[in-house]
C-alpha cells in the first residue's frame, strides 16, 4: 500500500522569503498523481498544485512550485516570496490512477507559521 | 457555484446517540469521498462512492455508514456516537478517479462526542 510522509511537523519563514516543505511518498507504483492541498485556519481545502509522475517538468503555479524527484520518491513544495496569506497547514496528497477510484493518501500535514 | 457543501458546521453529540451528515454538490461529479481529520494524522478515508448508489470502505470504517441515492448527495452516519469519533469530517468530490483531477472538499464539519 502506498504512504505518504510529511516529516516536518511545523515551519516557520520570515515574510518576503522562501520555505520548502517536504514530502516524500512511498510506492511500487510507476504511474500516479501528486498534489498539495492548503488549509487555512478557516478550515478549506485548496489545492496549491500538482504533479503527474510521468512529466519530468516540475509544475508551478505563481510563487509555488515542486522538486518532483521520482527515483527518490520526493515530492517538496517551495514557496517563494512567502506572504502573511500563506500560513497554512499543508497537505501533500497521492493519487493511483490503478484502482480507478480517485482516492487520495494524504500526509500528516506541516504547519507554516509566517512571520512579518 | 455552491460548490461542496456539508451540514451541519458543528455539532456536539452524546455518545451514543447517531447522527446524520449532509453532503450535496453541483458540479454534477461521479465521485464523493468522506475523510475524517485527526491531529498529527492527516485525512483518512472513511468510505467513498464511485457513483449513484454505489459506496466502498475505506481505511477507516468502522463506526459509520453511507448512502448514495442520489448522484449529488453523500450521507455519512453515525449510528451509536463514540467519543474515538471526535473528529472534523470532510467531504470531497470530483469527476473520475484514474486523471490528475482535484477533488474538491466542502468546509468541513467539527464533530464532538461528549
Amino acid at each position: 500500500a502506498q504512504t505518504v510522509t510529511q516529516s516536518q511537523p511545523e515551519m516557520s519563514v520570515q515574510e518576503a522569503e522562501t520555505v520548502t516543505l517536504s514530502c516524500t511518498y512511498d510506492t511500487s507504483e510507476s504511474d500516479y498523481y501528486l498534489f498539495w492541498y492548503k488549509q487555512p485556519p478557516s478550515r478549506q481545502m485548496i489545492l496549491v498544485i500538482r504533479q503527474e509522475a510521468y512529466k519530468q517538468q516540475n509544475a508551478t503555479e505563481n510563487r509555488f512550485s515542486v522538486n518532483f524527484q521520482k527515483a527518490a520518491k520526493s515530492f517538496s513544495l517551495k514557496i517563494s516570496d512567502s506572504q502573511l496569506g500563506d500560513a497554512a497547514m499543508y497537505f501533500c496528497a497521492y493519487r493511483s490512477p490503478g484502482s480507478n477510484t480517485g482516492k487520495l493518501i494524504f500526509g500528516q500535514g506541516t504547519t507554516l507559521q509566517v512571520k512579518p | 457555484n455552491a460548490g461542496v457543501t456539508q451540514t451541519p458546521k458543528f455539532r456536539v453529540l452524546k455518545t451514543g446517540q447517531s447522527m446524520t451528515l449532509l453532503c450535496a454538490q453541483d458540479m454534477n461529479h461521479e465521485y464523493m469521498y468522506w475523510y475524517r481529520q485527526d491531529p498529527g494524522m492527516g485525512l483518512r478515508l472513511i468510505h467513498y462512492s464511485v457513483g449513484e448508489g454505489t459506496t466502498a470502505k475505506g481505511e477507516v470504517p468502522d463506526g459509520y455508514n453511507v448512502s448514495r441515492l442520489k448522484k449529488q448527495n453523500f450521507l455519512l452516519g453515525l449510528e451509536s456516537a463514540a467519543p474515538s469519533q471526535t473528529s472534523v469530517y470532510f467531504c470531497a468530490s470530483t469527476w473520475g478517479g484514474a486523471g490528475n483531477q482535484p477533488q474538491h472538499f466542502g468546509d468541513g464539519t467539527r464533530l464532538s462526542i461528549l
